[in-house]
């Protein structure tokens, strides 16, 4: 139980183009979803809090504009790059919890290649 | 805010041997939990175990135990029979009981050797 899916797993798109990836758990209600972002051989850094129906909650130096998160569902939240550059190249990870629990579930990530 | 630090960047162990895996962590709070996900080269993030802070056993899951120790701050990994398919990257994570944010630890690259 508790699986959670990111789509797609790669992609490759233009500098100057907006890419959006999902991020769906499977056999649950997601009440709080969480992006992280991780360079090579780092740890994760925690992009910004979703709750269901609410306004995304962004770390201090994620720029809002730039990486918008929609949880428009309890199984559903999405993470928008727009105008993507290089520097964006990453790999992106989402995670979702639920109500009662203390646990993050993974999903697979999603590694973003920017040109 | 709460702190977490694993102190080895990289450690080795031969197959079937036991190996430890360190973590401290800073907080004021007396309330929380801490958790060790596993992130092979696939870098799908599994959870390991988990331990609540108000408990005192310490956890186990099968080869996977830890030693939990409050007063110190310190919470280690033990795994037991090492296997080859426990290569990976190793997070050490802490969650107060108030919030559902993760604060991760730097990590610790375990490799095993046949």
């Amino acid at each position: 139980g508790a699986v959670v899916s990111q789509h797609p797993s790669w992609v490759i798109c233009k500098s100057g183009t907006s890419v959006k990836i999902e991020c769906r758990s499977l056999d649950f209600q997601a009440t709080t979803m969480f992006w992280y972002r991780q360079f090579p051989k780092q740890s994760l850094m925690l992009m910004a809090t979703s709750n269901e129906g609410s306004k995304a909650t962004y770390e201090q130096g994620v720029e809002k504009d730039k990486f918008l998160i929609n949880h428009a569902s309890l199984t559903l939240s999405t993470l928008t790059v727009t105008s993507a550059h290089p520097e964006d190249s990453s790999f992106y990870i989402c995670s979702a919890s639920y109500r009662g629990t203390d646990t993050q579930y993974f999903g697979p990530g999603t590694r973003l290649t920017v040109l | 805010a709460q702190t977490v630090t694993q102190s080895q960047p990289e450690m080795s162990v031969q197959e079937a041997e036991t190996v430890t895996l360190s973590c401290t962590y800073d907080t004021s709070e007396s309330d929380y939990y801490l958790f060790w996900y596993k992130q092979p080269p696939s870098r799908q993030m599994i959870l390991v175990i988990r331990q609540e802070a108000y408990k005192q056993q310490n956890a186990t899951e099968n080869r996977f135990s830890v030693n939990f120790q409050k007063a110190a701050k310190s919470f280690s990994l033990k795994i037991s029979d090492s296997q080859l398919g426990d290569a990976a990257m190793y997070f050490c994570a802490y969650r107060s009981r108030a919030g559902n944010m993760l604060t991760f630890g730097g990590g610790t690259r375990l490799m095993v050797k046949p």
